[in-house]
């Protein structure tokens, strides 16, 4: 089945520096969705990517998508104690029954 | 938040026992999903449906199933419970199939002992 890899699994920043977080598909992809978890809490929808090179933004949150639509980013600048969550990207493929395949999830702690 | 709610909410069970796990959704979607969460693993599919009466697997499905007798309702039943079935489970939903956003309810933390 598809999957999804997602880079990396844990990430310590001193509150204000940037973050990343990587997704990768071993397939082409019809679209991706990122969602943030909060400690405790449920997944909450952030943002979905459908065109190939793709960029979209939301404050300081920037999100990517690949060329190839295999891989897709979601960068954020001058982290702020509220980033604190897990961040999951998922992809979906049309020709893959167009469900929602989860990428592992990178946790974002920072220090304040 | 979307209207959706998990029952129970926290669930502490024995080995072989039966669990049902009910979520409900007000928001009148067509689509409705059960994954469970473990640590490494992101959220993995279980079953979802498609309709009333219309269900189908996902990725890891063994030892559940599911049904959904009205658009608001969808249960997960655990058979008969096993250690590995302990996890966090979270129903979502979603008006489309394709490209929808899904919204996800507050979870249902079941131990098995």
């Amino acid at each position: 089945g598809q999957q999804v890899m997602q880079i990396p699994q844990y990430q310590h920043v001193q509150e204000g520096e940037d973050f990343t977080t990587y997704c990768n598909s071993s397939t082409t992809l019809s679209n991706i969705q990122w969602y943030k978890q909060r400690p405790g809490g449920h997944p909450v929808f952030l943002i979905q990517l459908v065109k190939s090179g793709e960029v979209k933004k939301q404050k300081r949150l920037t999100f990517q998508f690949g060329e190839a639509k295999k891989n897709s980013s979601l960068h954020i600048t001058a982290t702020q104690t509220t980033d604190v969550g897990t961040y999951f990207c998922a992809a979906q493929n049309n020709n893959a029954g167009n469900m929602l395949t989860f990428g592992g999830g990178t946790r974002l702690m920072v220090k304040p | 938040d979307a209207g959706i709610t998990q029952s129970p909410r926290h669930k502490v069970t024995e080995t072989g026992t039966p669990v049902t796990l009910r979520c409900h959704q007000t928001e009148n979607h067509r689509y409705m999903y059960w994954y469970r969460q473990d640590p490494g693993h992101g959220l993995r599919l279980i079953h979802y449906s498609y309709g009333v009466k219309d269900t189908d697997k996902g990725e890891v499905s063994d030892g559940y199933s599911v049904s959904r007798s009205k658009t608001e309702d969808f249960l997960l039943t655990l058979e008969s419970a096993t250690s590995s079935q302990t996890s966090v489970y979270f129903c979502a939903i979603s008006g489309r199939l394709a490209g929808g956003e899904q919204y996800f309810g507050p979870g249902t933390r079941l131990t098995v002992t």
